[in-house]
């Protein structure tokens, strides 16, 4: 199963709302997950199941969608969200990831 | 503390053998599955397979199928990547993550990473 998100790179200002899509060749339901990597460190998991939030990570970070479109919210973008997010479809193996979306702050 | 360590970089010739540990603390090791990623630089992320620590189930890529074995040793909480027949483009960072309990089984935890460099 192929993702596709976009945009690839995103160059924008502290409190602004920020969304990236994610696109899947099939439908996988809700089977997406989405993943921060600052520089240099690991992923890690922001949201499950498209829309749930991890524990621990900030409510400003929303999920929505199903099926092949999906949606990744920041309600308002603060300096620590410099990242590249990462979609990922747990539908089916091999799992995938999407290319990734890097997050510039202006 | 729950995390995953990973063992140290790793520099290797083309055509031999790495092998990375993934040491579990602070939960029940047998109790998730641990999977296996790498990311080449300044790419994203691959999916390799996955260990069940209880049982010694894997499941591998197609893609790795005939170069990866995952192995675990229960009594020290550590799951074990070897890859096999190297090649430069085999340089990444590779990551073991935990199969969280959550309701798809998306990655929660997260080792460090190991940079692995094959080069003559």
């Amino acid at each position: 199963i192929q993702l596709t998100q976009s945009p690839s790179f995103l160059s924008t200002s502290v409190g602004d709302r920020v969304s990236i899509t994610c696109r899947a060749s099939q439908d996988i339901s809700s089977y997406l997950a989405w993943y921060q990597q600052k520089p240099g460190k690991a992923p890690n998991l922001l949201i499950y199941a498209a829309s749930t939030l991890q524990s621990g990570v900030p409510s400003r970070f929303s999920g929505s969608g199903s099926g092949t479109e999906f949606t990744l919210t920041i309600s308002s973008l603060q300096p620590e969200d410099l990242a590249t997010y990462y979609c990922q479809q747990l539908k089916s193996y091999p799992l995938t990831f999407g290319g990734g979306t890097k997050v510039e702050i202006k | 503390q729950v995390q995953l360590v990973q063992s140290g970089a790793e520099v290797k010739k083309p055509g031999a053998s790495v092998k990375v540990s993934c040491k579990a603390s602070g939960y029940t090791f047998t109790g998730y599955y641990l999977h296996w990623l790498r990311q080449a630089p300044g790419q994203g992320l691959e999916w390799l397979g996955w260990i069940s620590p209880n049982s010694a189930g894997t499941t591998y890529s197609q893609k790795f199928k005939g170069r990866v074995t995952m192995t675990r040793d229960t009594s020290m909480n550590t799951a074990y990547l070897e890859l096999s027949r190297l090649r430069s483009d085999d340089t990444a960072v590779f990551y073991c993550a935990r199969e969280g309990s959550n309701s798809t089984h998306a990655f929660d935890l997260w080792g460090q990473g190991t940079m692995v460099t094959v080069s003559s």
